[in-house]
Formats: structure tokens, C-alpha cells, sequence
């Protein structure tokens, strides 16, 4: 168990509509990430907020947004979905301190399905 | 920009016998190196990393990886598989543009660990 908990695990939709993604950080850590993993496109970084801000942007569309909260929680918001959204979105924590190594723990993942 | 490559998408290896899961890498600076392995509907879990010292570096589950400044690799490698050990494993550079620290993933490279 990473410390990093994320929900839904599954969540299935339609065209065009709009869904938010959950992640609760591991105790003490400041950074959030989040990632898309696709077949296609494999893991690509989508975006990093460190306490609160946005600091990183990554591939990113502008139909998704994302923010962290006071409490460090993040919720990443899909909208106007189209079938090619369909993928596993993993959010990952770390300390994020200038000093910190790099490594990322990774929750399980929302597998997102548009239909 | 920092990234890392996994020529093979895919490795076949018998149980029993030795494993490499190649990774190259192109970084400025010193790089800080990491592999992840994902099992099926799992999240990524941190195997180990290199951020200096010794080139081979000792991680979970038995793997190891060398460090290869001239070559500019880092390949996983175990010397002897497990059919447990089948999974989807990543390399990982750290990326410290704009100052806050992300991990840029290669494309993966699936292990299958054969009786």
C-alpha cells in the first residue's frame, strides 16, 4: 500500500460529459501529480501542484483541470469527454522539497471509460 | 528536455534465467534514474534508483540495475526470473525544469517470465 488513495477506481461515461477524479496524497507529502496512461500513448505526465499551487505542466489538454486543496487532496476534472479520453489516470505524492529525490508513490489508478 | 527511451517493448525470458529490461537516457546534468514495475490493475510501484555513487544499484523483489555514464544506460536486470515477476516495468528520469521535480517515463517494456 503506497500511502496515495484514489477514487473512483471505475468509472464509465458518455460523450461529452464532465467527470472529477479524487486523490488523497500520501501523510506529509506536498506534491501531487497526476498521469494518463494510454495504449497508445503510454504514461504521459499531465500536471504537479505542490502546496496548492501548480508548479509543472505537462500534456495536458484544455478541457482538463485540476487543482489541490488546503488539505492537500487533488481533483483533476475531465470535461467535454471524447472516446480518446478513455484511459487509467494515476495520481502520485512526494514530498516534493528541494531536496527530495524524485520518487513517486503511486495510488491505483481511476480507470476512466467513455462511451 | 530530459527523457528516457525502452528500445523493446516486449521481453521474453525463460524461468530461471538471467533478466535485462534495457533503458537509455538523455539528461542535462547528473541524472537521478529510476525503474517502476506495474502489475496488471495495479498502480506503479518504485523498484529502485540511482542518484549517484555506486553504478550498480540494488532494489525490491531482487533486481538490480547498472549505470552506465558512457553508454548513457541504466538497465534492470535480475539474475534469475520469477514468473511473478511478469509485469510492465518503466524507467524514469527526473525532470527538475522549472524548478519542482516530476518523473518523465519511458514508453514501458513488458516482462514475460515463462515456466
Amino acid at each position: 500500500d503506497s500511502g496515495v488513495t484514489q477514487t473512483p477506481k471505475h468509472l464509465i461515461t458518455a460523450t461529452g460529459q464532465r467527470v472529477t477524479l479524487r486523490c488523497s496524497p500520501r501523510s506529509g507529502d506536498l506534491s501531487v501529480y497526476w498521469y494518463q496512461q494510454s495504449l497508445d500513448q503510454g504514461l504521459q505526465f499531465l500536471i504537479q501542484y505542490y502546496n496548492g499551487e501548480e508548479r509543472a505542466k505537462g500534456n495536458i489538454l484544455e478541457r482538463f483541470s485540476a487543482q489541490q486543496f488546503p488539505d492537500l487532496h487533488s481533483e483533476l476534472n475531465l470535461s467535454s469527454l471524447e472516446l480518446g479520453d478513455s484511459a487509467l489516470y494515476f495520481c502520485a505524492s512526494s514530498v516534493g522539497e528541494i531536496w527530495d529525490t524524485g520518487e513517486l508513490f503511486f495510488g491505483e489508478g481511476s480507470r476512466l471509460t467513455v462511451l | 528536455a530530459q527523457s528516457v527511451a525502452q528500445p523493446e517493448d516486449q521481453v521474453n525470458v525463460a524461468e530461471g534465467n538471467p533478466l535485462t529490461v534495457k533503458c537509455t537516457y538523455s539528461v542535462s546534468g547528473n541524472p537521478y534514474l529510476f525503474w517502476y514495475v506495474q502489475y496488471p490493475n495495479r498502480g506503479l510501484q518504485f523498484l529502485l534508483k540511482y542518484i549517484t555513487g555506486d553504478n550498480l544499484v540494488k532494489g525490491s523483489y531482487g533486481f538490480e540495475a547498472e549505470f552506465n555514464k558512457s553508454q548513457t544506460s541504466f538497465h534492470l536486470k535480475k539474475p534469475s526470473a520469477l514468473v511473478s515477476d511478469s509485469a510492465l516495468y518503466f524507467c524514469a528520469v527526473r525532470d527538475l525544469s522549472g524548478g519542482y521535480n516530476k518523473l518523465i517515463f519511458g514508453a514501458g517494456t513488458r516482462l514475460a517470465v515463462h515456466p
